[in-house]
């Protein structure tokens, strides 16, 4: 049974520039969350695709934007890169109508120089 | 979502029982709580969830009294692989909520040999 997987693992831009990160959920899962940590704190929401629509987003600039495909599998965009972008991008699937909590990958590292 | 509070740090030796204690004064009645154990630049991984009374599974186990405004996660005979950071988190898992997972500082636990 497959997990969660991110690719790539680690990634480094420059300001300006843009990046595009990617997520497969874990078998038999249809909603995919993407979070943000940054070093010494606790992962913060981003948003969350459920049948290929955005549909919770946290506080974040619309800098950041998301896709889902038919697959479920995911799409994290973040455009104008900004140095406070560097942190590890984490990636979090589940089942819509489930009680059941959401499972996480191992992440992306991203460093803006 | 219910704020929960928790220790920041707690330190340990090999062998010992760690218990780790939670407050989450404003639980909802449909609000479950969920614990996950994360290393350095690593996802966070899922340990145990519970609604109430005693959950166990072969990592943890979770206690929580009746009136649920609290809870501890107990791990057993704790290694120094056990050394990461713990968060407990408090939300309705179901439906469009299970989007918003709000992590706190959670705590850090160091086990000594």
């Amino acid at each position: 049974d497959a997990g969660v997987t991110q690719s790539p693992t680690h990634l480094i831009k420059t300001r300006g520039q843009q990046v595009t990160l990617r997520c497969s959920p874990k078998s038999g899962h249809d909603t995919v969350s993407w979070y943000q940590q940054a070093l010494g704190q606790g992962p913060q929401f981003i948003f969350q695709y459920y049948e290929e629509e955005e549909r919770q987003r946290g506080n974040f600039p619309d800098r950041f934007s998301g896709h889902q495909f038919p697959n479920y599998s995911s799409e994290l965009n973040v455009n104008a890169l900004l140095l406070g972008d560097s942190a590890l991008y984490l990636c979090a699937s589940s089942l819509v109508f489930s009680v059941d909590t959401q499972y996480f990958g191992p992440g992306t590292r991203l460093t803006v120089l | 979502l219910a704020k929960t509070t928790q220790p920041i740090s707690m330190d340990s030796y090999e062998g010992q029982e760690v218990n780790i204690t939670c407050s989450h004064n404003n639980i909802a009645t449909n609000d479950y709580i969920t614990w996950y154990q994360q290393f350095p630049s690593q996802g966070p991984r899922f340990i145990i969830q519970g609604y109430k009374t005693k959950v166990t599974n072969e990592v943890a186990s979770l206690f929580i009294p009746a009136d649920r405004k609290s809870s501890t996660l107990s791990l057993p005979r704790v290694s120094l692989s056990d050394t990461a950071v713990y968060y407990c988190l408090v939300g309705d898992m179901s439906s469009s909520n299970t989007g918003k997972l709000i992590f706190g500082q959670g705590t850090t636990l160091q086990v000594k040999p």
